[in-house]
């Protein structure tokens, strides 16, 4: 079974851009998450979507973004982009979502820098 | 507010003995707990899990405790190998808030 694919690994973006980040969950698998790591911080929450809906919605600014597509695909989008937007971009997706006994599985990530 | 709390950044463990990371939280409503483990360039990988009803769940030589009074989790790997060496980060959950909050994550050492 594939896992969770994320779409680019790596991109170099300018202050001020927008970026968009794509995420394939695992097969079957209804829920995704997206979480932002940076140096020292862990994981900061961002989202997560379910069946197109977004249950939850962490501290981040509006100019942070996402949505779930019918095939449960997820995208998620950052606008006009500020130096400290450089991180981790984490994708991660369940059965039925955070929970108890439901685990979520993490994809590679997309490394983005903003210059 | 930091409600999971990972306070060792770092731990250094000879190979063979036993390595025990340790998770703070402030949040009595949690009532699941994850374990991963991370390595650079790569995703968080899913270790071990324990619900509230629960106080040890052990999978090979990963063993998680959880002491709900102190509101602490502590993952116990033996024997630890030079493989183990990566980054450790604990997760909380509340059932149907649909996110889970990591810790700031242990660097793990494992010495040859």
């Amino acid at each position: 079974k594939a896992g969770v694919t994320q779409t680019p690994r790596y991109l170099i973006k300018t202050r001020g851009q927008q970026v968009t980040l794509s995420c394939s969950p695992i097969s079957g698998h209804r829920s995704v998450s997206w979480y932002q790591q940076t140096p020292g911080q862990g994981l900061q929450f961002l989202f997560e979507y379910f069946s197109e809906t977004q249950r939850n919605k962490g501290n981040f600014p509006g100019r942070f973004s996402g949505r779930q597509f019918s095939n449960s695909r997820s995208e998620m989008n950052v606008s006009t982009l500020e130096l400290g937007d450089s991180a981790l971009y984490l994708c991660a997706s369940s059965l039925a979502g955070p929970g108890s006994g439901n685990t979520i599985y993490f994809g590679e990530g997309s490394w983005l820098t903003v210059v | 507010d930091q409600q999971v709390k990972q306070n060792s950044p770092s731990l250094s463990v000879q190979e063979g003995r036993i390595s025990i990371l340790n998770c703070d939280y402030t949040n009595s409503m949690f009532d699941y707990f994850l374990w991963y483990k991370k390595y650079p360039a790569e995703g968080p990988t899913f270790l071990i899990s324990i619900s509230s009803i629960k106080d040890k769940n052990e999978d090979g030589r990963f063993t998680v405790f959880l002491n709900k009074s102190a509101k602490h989790l502590s993952l116990h790997i033996v024997p630890s190998q030079p493989g183990d060496s990566a980054v450790y980060f604990c997760a909380a959950c509340t059932s149907g808030t649909y996110k889970y909050i990591f810790g700031t994550g242990t660097r793990l050492k494992v010495l040859a």
